[in-house]
């Protein structure tokens, strides 16, 4: 069973605009909450992060909300850049470094 | 430059070839893992060692092997791939600290094609 689901396989943006990327959780035991971006032919790349405490976390253009209650966490990116286009992964954690990663999001913003 | 180095990048092999894929890591870090990733799965975890000596199963452990000798290494064995192992391989390693969350370091992956 998927414990860590992102609905959308992909999502298209333009650019200037803002991105919403979703995702979703079942095991309320998840205390910890990654986002992570993926260029092809590389490595994720670690791109922001909320503990369970919170609902809200900002870094620069990238915001991450966490809605305890729907087990939900979304992912804003405003305004969105060309450089931005990478597939999204998010995670989540229970004990220190024994991630679940979602499936990810393909984002392509457009000129 | 801190880094998580894959080797092979990329490997194309037959069923039954015993087969090693190095990690290496240079920030000393205590923790590393293996994933998986596959389409419409997301990455799935194999194995991870919280330090030297110290290794456990992940989520999909079967036809793997692991060992942590030393604190910078990691390699993967498949001791008798199958096609079904044909997959998108990373590393990753990350500083343990107490209460603390640290974002895991990937290498660029290794992509394995087993006929």
């Amino acid at each position: 069973d998927q414990q860590v689901k992102q609905n959308s396989p992909s999502l298209s943006v333009q650019e200037g605009r803002i991105s919403i990327l979703n995702c979703d959780y079942t095991n309320s035991m998840f205390d910890y909450f990654l986002w992570y971006k993926k260029y092809p032919a590389e490595g994720p790349t670690f791109l922001i992060s909320i503990s369970s405490i919170k609902d809200k976390n900002e870094d620069g253009r990238f915001t991450v909300f966490l809605n305890k209650s729907a087990k939900h966490l979304s992912l804003h990116i405003v305004p969105s850049q060309p450089g931005d286009s990478a597939v999204y992964f998010c995670a989540a954690s229970v004990s220190p470094q024994k991630l679940v990663f979602g499936q990810g999001t393909r984002l392509t913003i457009n000129p | 430059e801190a880094q998580v180095t894959q080797n092979p990048r990329y490997l194309i092999t037959v069923t039954g070839k015993k087969l090693t894929v190095t990690c290496s890591q240079n920030m000393n870090h205590e923790y590393m893992s293996w994933y998986r990733q596959d389409p419409g799965l997301g990455l799935r975890q194999i194995y991870y060692s919280m330090n030297v000596e110290v290794t456990d199963k992940g989520d999909v452990p079967e036809g793997y092997k692991v060992s942590r000798k030393e604190k910078r290494n990691f390699p993967l064995i498949l001791e008798s791939p199958s096609p079904n192992q044909t997959s998108l391989y990373f590393c990753a390693s990350s500083s343990l600290t107490e209460n603390s969350n640290q974002p895991q370091h990937f290498g660029d992956g290794t992509r394995l094609s087993i006929l």
